[in-house]
C-alpha cells in the first residue's frame, strides 16, 4: 500500500467548474500538507501548504485537510483552461534528519473551454 | 530573484557512461532536495543536502548514485554507468533555512535519456 493515494484522472470538467481534488495517506505521522501543480513538462510549482485541520484559502484555491480520517483536499473555484495541469499532493513528516517530500501519485485536471 | 536553476535541461547518454547534473538553489536557500521522477510514476525522494553534509540520502540508490553540495557552486547529483532504467526526469528543490523551511521550491527538471 502506498503511503499517498491519490486517483490518477484524468478529472474533465467545464470552464468555471469547481475542480475537487483528494488524497489519503496511510502515515498519522505526516504533520505539513502541500498541493503542487506540474504542468507537462516542468517543475512542480507550490500552491499552498497547511498545517492544521481546517480550511485555508488563498484567491481560487482551497486547501483542506482533516487529520483525523487522513485526507486532504484542494478545491479550486471558476476553473480556467490554464488550470489544466497535474495536481500533485504532498506531506512532510517532521524529523531531524531534514524534512523530505512524500508524494501522491498526482491528479491530471483538464478544464474545457 | 531567479527561481532554482538546474542544467542540462535535456541530458542524453548511452548506457555505461556517467550522468552529471546540476542544480542551483534559489538565492538565500542553504537546503537542497533531489527527486526522481519516473515515467507514469510519481515523484520519489532521493536525498537531502545543506552546504557540505548530506543529511539525508535515505531514497538514493545505493550504487552508482552520489550527490554533493560542496561549500562553493551548485549542488551535483552523479550518476555513475547508467542504465535504461535511469532515463527519468531529476528535479531539484530548495528551501531556506529560517522562516519558511517546509515550502520546497523546485527546478525546471533535468530530463535523462538513456540509449
Amino acid at each position: 500500500q502506498k503511503e499517498v493515494e491519490q486517483d490518477p484522472g484524468p478529472l474533465s470538467v467545464p470552464e468555471g467548474a469547481i475542480v475537487s481534488l483528494n488524497c489519503t495517506y496511510s502515515n498519522s505521522a505526516f504533520q505539513y500538507f502541500m498541493w503542487y501543480r506540474q504542468y507537462s513538462r516542468k517543475g512542480p510549482e507550490l500552491l499552498m501548504y497547511t498545517y492544521s485541520s481546517g480550511n485555508k484559502e488563498d484567491g481560487r484555491f482551497t486547501a483542506q485537510v482533516d487529520k483525523s480520517s487522513k485526507y486532504i483536499s484542494l478545491f479550486i473555484r471558476d476553473s480556467q483552461p490554464s488550470d489544466s495541469a497535474t495536481y500533485l499532493c504532498a506531506m512532510i513528516l517532521i524529523k531531524a534528519a531534514g524534512n523530505k517530500l512524500t508524494f501522491g501519485g498526482g491528479t491530471r485536471v483538464l478544464v474545457k473551454p | 530573484n531567479a527561481g532554482v536553476m538546474q542544467n542540462p535541461r535535456h541530458l542524453v547518454r548511452r548506457r555505461g557512461q556517467e550522468a552529471r547534473l546540476r542544480c542551483s538553489p534559489m538565492k538565500g536557500h542553504s537546503h537542497v532536495y533531489w527527486y526522481r521522477q519516473l515515467p507514469e510514476e510519481g515523484l520519489k525522494f532521493m536525498v537531502y543536502l545543506q552546504k557540505e553534509n548530506i543529511i539525508d540520502e535515505s531514497g538514493m540508490p545505493k550504487e552508482r548514485f552520489s550527490a554533493e553540495f560542496p561549500k562553493e557552486g551548485p549542488s551535483i547529483l552523479r550518476i555513475q554507468q547508467v542504465v535504461r532504467g535511469d532515463s527519468a526526469a531529476y528535479f531539484c528543490a530548495s528551501s531556506p533555512l529560517t522562516g519558511a523551511v517546509y515550502e520546497q521550491y523546485f527546478g525546471p527538471g533535468t530530463r535523462l535519456t538513456v540509449t
